[in-house]
């Protein structure tokens, strides 16, 4: 079965400090992407990426940074986080069949 | 670009009644159409899924959904909900763009549905 995971699953952070949300997948899907998940607002796409080594920017990509090292894996960058980043992070991996996988989420609060 | 509209942000019926929940798109081309259910503090999962063909698509747990091309609408549709079909129901779209390349999803602001014992 499809799996993908997140680590951490919640995370405090301070304003002005860097955090580094991580995901990996065992599906062997080409596509990850990551969104953020904010009352009012449904999902919204932060940056994607088509396989390892390539990163692109999604909708709401300011403040953002990402990376993918390997197939297996993708992590989110914030190096200056600000208290607008908090927010329920869900990370996805999707190929082909065009339907995407989810994580179980982190929560990120920046104080 | 496309986008998603649930009108209904929060929807209440009793346990045993029907359920349709409402999801309209726009699209400059006839997309692929997904509905999610997330229950609390979970990640999303896939209900069902449209590409093509018959509009009348069954899912998981007894949930079916309607395509229609005219009315740019996918609605969600259950005969007899169970309180543990209690969760936020997402919808959400995507066009195909080349063989081998990404598929974005759009995402509407999702519903919530409480279901009364």
């Amino acid at each position: 079965e499809a799996a993908v995971t997140q680590s951490p699953r919640n995370k405090v952070a301070v304003t002005g400090g860097k955090v580094t949300l991580s995901c990996n997948q065992t599906n062997n899907h080409n596509n990850m992407y990551w969104y953020r998940q904010d009352t009012g607002h449904g999902l919204r796409l932060i940056h994607y990426s088509y396989g390892a080594g390539s990163t692109e920017k999604g909708d709401i990509p300011d403040g953002y940074k990402a990376s993918r090292p390997s197939q297996e894996n993708f992590s989110l960058i914030l190096e200056l986080a600000t208290p607008s980043q908090t927010s329920v992070y869900f990370c996805a991996s999707g190929d082909t069949g065009y339907e995407q996988y989810f994580g179980p989420g982190t929560r990120l609060t920046v104080l | 670009a496309q986008s998603v509209t649930q009108p209904d942000a929060r929807v209440t019926v009793s346990e045993g009644a029907s359920l349709q929940l409402r999801c309209k798109y726009s699209s400059s081309v006839t997309p692929y159409l997904f509905w999610y259910v997330q229950y609390p503090r979970q990640g999303l999962q896939l209900l069902l899924k449209y590409y093509s063909g018959d509009p009348v698509v069954q899912g998981v747990n007894g949930f079916e959904a309607e395509f229609s091309k005219s009315n740019s609408s996918f609605h969600l549709r259950k005969a007899s909900v169970h309180w543990s079909d209690s969760a936020v129901y997402f919808c959400a779209v995507s066009i195909f763009v080349a063989t081998g390349g990404n598929n974005k999803l759009t995402f509407g602001q999702g519903t919530v549905l409480s279901v009364i014992p």
